[in-house]
C-alpha cells in the first residue's frame, strides 16, 4: 500500500512568488495535517483537516498561506507572496480520524521550500 | 506553554553499542509520548509510543521509558546499527476532544553510528 505522497519533493522560487504543494494522503485516512519543519527543528503543525473541513488552523499564517482539502482526499497548500523566512521542508501526513491516544499519524517525504 | 525538549543535539554511538536518547517534557498533564525516527529526505516514522499509565515500554531492539515524576523520556536503542543513524523525536500529543490530534515535538537529537 503506498504511503503519503507529496510533490514536488523540491522546489526553489524568488521571494514574492506563489507556490504549491500537493499531498495525497493514505487510502482511508479521513485526517490530513500539514506541518512545517524547519532545519535542526521538529515539525510544527499548519493545518489540520477531517474529511474536508479544517478543522484546526490556529497556526496557518493566513495572510500569505491558504490550504484546501475540497474532496476530503488530496489537499494542497499554497504560499503567496513567499517569502525567504518561508524556506523549510513542509511535510503532510494522515490519519485514520476518530478519538483517542492511538491514532497513529503518516508522514509523506515532505517538499523541501528554498525561496532565494 | 507545553514544551518537548531533547537533551542533546548531537550522539555518537559505535556500531553494536546500545544508545540512550533522552526528552524532557515540561506539562505534567501529558498522557501520550511518541517517538519518530526522521531518515535524510524523508518523513518522520513511528518508532514507539507510551501512554502515562506505563513506565516502560518494549519494541524490536527499542524501549522507551517515562519518569513522570521528572518529566523525563527515554527511547534506548539495543545495539546500535548504520541503519539507525538518523534524528530522533520525541513528540507529546495534546489532550481532550479536538486537542487529541495536535503533536508538538521536540528539537530532535542526530544519531550518528560509527562503523
Amino acid at each position: 500500500e503506498a504511503g503519503v505522497v507529496q510533490s514536488p519533493r523540491y522546489k526553489i522560487i524568488e521571494k514574492k512568488q506563489p507556490v504549491a504543494f500537493w499531498c495525497n494522503p493514505i487510502s482511508g485516512h479521513n485526517t490530513l495535517y500539514w506541518y512545517l519543519q524547519n532545519l535542526g527543528q521538529g515539525p510544527e503543525l499548519l493545518i489540520r483537516y477531517e474529511n474536508e473541513e479544517a478543522v484546526d488552523d490556529s497556526q496557518l499564517p493566513k495572510d500569505r498561506f491558504s490550504a484546501e482539502r475540497l474532496k476530503g482526499v488530496d489537499s494542497t497548500l499554497k504560499i503567496q507572496p513567499a517569502e525567504l523566512g518561508d524556506s523549510a521542508v513542509y511535510l503532510c501526513a494522515s490519519s485514520l480520524g476518530g478519538q483517542g491516544t492511538g491514532n497513529e499519524q503518516f508522514f509523506g517525504p515532505g517538499t523541501r521550500l528554498t525561496v532565494l | 506553554g507545553e514544551s518537548v525538549g531533547l537533551h542533546l543535539p548531537t550522539l555518537s554511538v559505535q556500531e553494536g553499542d546500545n544508545s540512550i536518547i533522552n526528552c524532557a517534557y515540561s506539562n505534567s498533564a501529558s498522557d501520550y509520548f511518541i517517538w519518530y525516527k526522521q531518515e535524510s529526505g524523508k518523513g518522520p516514522q513511528f518508532i514507539i509510543d507510551i501512554r502515562s499509565n506505563m513506565d516502560k515500554r518494549q519494541g524490536q531492539r527499542v524501549t522507551v521509558l517515562l519518569n513522570k515524576t521528572v518529566k523525563h523520556l527515554s527511547l534506548q536503542i539495543a545495539a546500535t546499527q548504520p541503519g539507525d543513524s538518523a534524528v530522533y523525536f520525541c513528540a507529546e500529543k495534546g489532550q481532550g476532544v479536538g486537542n487529541d490530534y495536535k503533536l508538538s515535538f521536540g528539537a530532535g537529537t542526530t544519531v550518528t553510528v560509527r562503523a
